[in-house]
């Protein structure tokens, strides 16, 4: 089983749509970062968080230690959204496995 | 762009090969770290450094190696290649080597073995 579980594993949305992906973890983490992974390949680092609420642009990200469990939420969903995003304990060598958005005009 | 650059994009090569990897950090970090992202296994750690000195290991094959140089750019050594060492191979940096750092990742090189 794996430390960090995301879900859901992929998620088919259309234009405007509020999205969550979730994130929790079995064990103490110092901090979680959110990457997104475009087709392309590259990673973007979207936030690193040990605590409360991040926000940038349409992007939110909250996290709860008590709870260990993490979302990213995208406000109004567009396209260009559309990539894997991954939740990681980076420092704590623990990955998700990812979620697919798939973000439809 | 992160500042983090990656040489080379793309990488062929056959069996049994020899390759190296370079990473050169965001102006002003100190550490680097190695990812390794296969389509059956996702991303996986494989080492960083720290200022010259390895700081932590992760899934690291033995024939697989890494250093950071003076000037803190990384290369990571990949030897007696496999087919199944084809993956996207990610460097990443951050300010300092500890647990409260963001970091930074590079495009990546693609490598392919054949």
């Amino acid at each position: 089983k794996n430390e960090v579980e995301q879900s859901p594993q992929n998620l088919t949305a259309q234009e405007g749509e509020f999205i969550t992906i979730n994130c929790s973890y079995s064990v103490g983490i110092s901090a979680l970062h959110w990457l997104q992974q475009h087709p392309g390949g590259g990673i973007v680092s979207l936030f690193m968080l040990s605590s409360g609420k991040k926000k940038h642009g349409r992007l939110i990200a909250t996290i709860n230690i008590q709870e260990k469990h993490s979302s990213l939420h995208i406000t109004a969903s567009h396209p260009r959204d559309s990539a894997v995003y991954i939740c990681a304990a980076l420092n704590d060598m623990r990955f998700g496995a990812g979620t697919r958005l798939t973000v439809k005009p | 762009d992160s500042g983090v650059t990656q040489t080379p994009k793309h990488l062929i090569t056959a069996t049994g090969q020899r390759v190296t990897l370079r990473c050169s950090p965001r102006s002003g970090d100190l550490s680097v770290y190695w990812y390794q992202q296969s389509l059956d296994q996702g991303l996986q750690f494989l080492i960083q450094y720290y200022n010259g000195e390895e700081r932590a290991k992760g899934n690291i094959l033995e024939r697989f190696s890494a250093q950071q140089f003076p000037d803190l750019h990384s290369e990571l050594n990949l030897s007696s290649l496999e087919l199944g060492d084809s993956a996207l191979y990610f460097c990443a940096s951050s300010v300092e080597g500890d647990s409260y750092n963001e970091q930074f990742f590079g495009p990546g090189t693609r490598l392919t073995v054949l």
